[in-house]
């Protein structure tokens, strides 16, 4: 069966501090893979999506990057936090090899990450 | 833009069922409608989706309206445990891989 793996589960950093957060499914080939992120109170938001090994797609314009260095591991990265980074961020998957409207996104356990 | 209308937040009884509306009325042809929860301090969690037909899994049922411009979720025994935010959402060609949420419905369940 397939997994997803988020880590950490709780991270607290400094402002101006690096960011690296790692996702990774187990049990499936090629996946589509997405980064969520849930500010406090707030609604889900889309920060990135991949189709495909270093396939990244953005939806916001913010200072966060992701990275697909291997076809099962998704990463979001930061060079410099900022306060307002501050949130849940969450990993997801679905089967991927095409667009299927009717494919279910499987979502990790997430991150909460405090910028301090 | 999510593309659909559910109610803010909804209580119910433990035990008892739980209808979940929500509205789309401009939804397409190709849209599918799945409906996702999230406990609290958790990921959300996907329960449901169909096209046309009236569908049933494990954890809900989900009524479709003959034009589809709307939907309801069904818990059929809420437990104290199905106190969640529920998320109605379309898929399809607009929005192609990527999965939109909304503000969707608290949902309260009363012992």
């Amino acid at each position: 069966s397939q997994t997803i793996h988020q880590w950490p589960a709780t991270l607290v950093q400094p402002v101006g501090s690096p960011l690296s957060l790692e996702c990774t499914v187990e049990g499936t080939s090629n996946p589509n893979l997405y980064w969520y992120r849930q500010a406090a109170g707030r609604g889900l938001q889309l920060l990135f999506y991949s189709v495909g090994i270093g396939q990244i797609s953005s939806e916001v314009p913010q200072n966060l990057s992701a990275s697909r260095p291997q076809d099962r591991q998704f990463i979001l990265s930061s060079k410099k936090l900022l306060l307002s980074d501050s949130g849940f961020y969450l990993c997801a998957w679905n089967e991927g090899h095409g667009v299927r409207y009717n494919s279910p996104l499987h979502f990790g356990n997430g991150t909460r990450l405090t910028v301090t | 833009d999510a593309k659909t209308t559910q109610p803010n937040s909804m209580e119910s009884n433990e035990e008892e069922p739980v209808h979940l509306p929500c509205n789309h009325s401009t939804i397409s042809g190709t849209d599918y409608i799945h409906w996702y929860r999230q406990l609290p301090s958790q990921g959300p969690e996907y329960v449901i989706h169909g096209l046309t037909s009236n569908v049933n899994n494990r954890m809900a049922s989900l009524a479709i309206a003959e034009d589809r411009k709307s939907s309801t979720l069904i818990l059929h025994r809420a437990t104290l445990r199905d106190a969640a935010v529920y998320y109605c959402i379309l898929r399809g060609w607009e929005y192609g891989n990527k999965l939109v949420f909304g503000a969707g419905t608290i949902l309260r369940v009363k012992s």
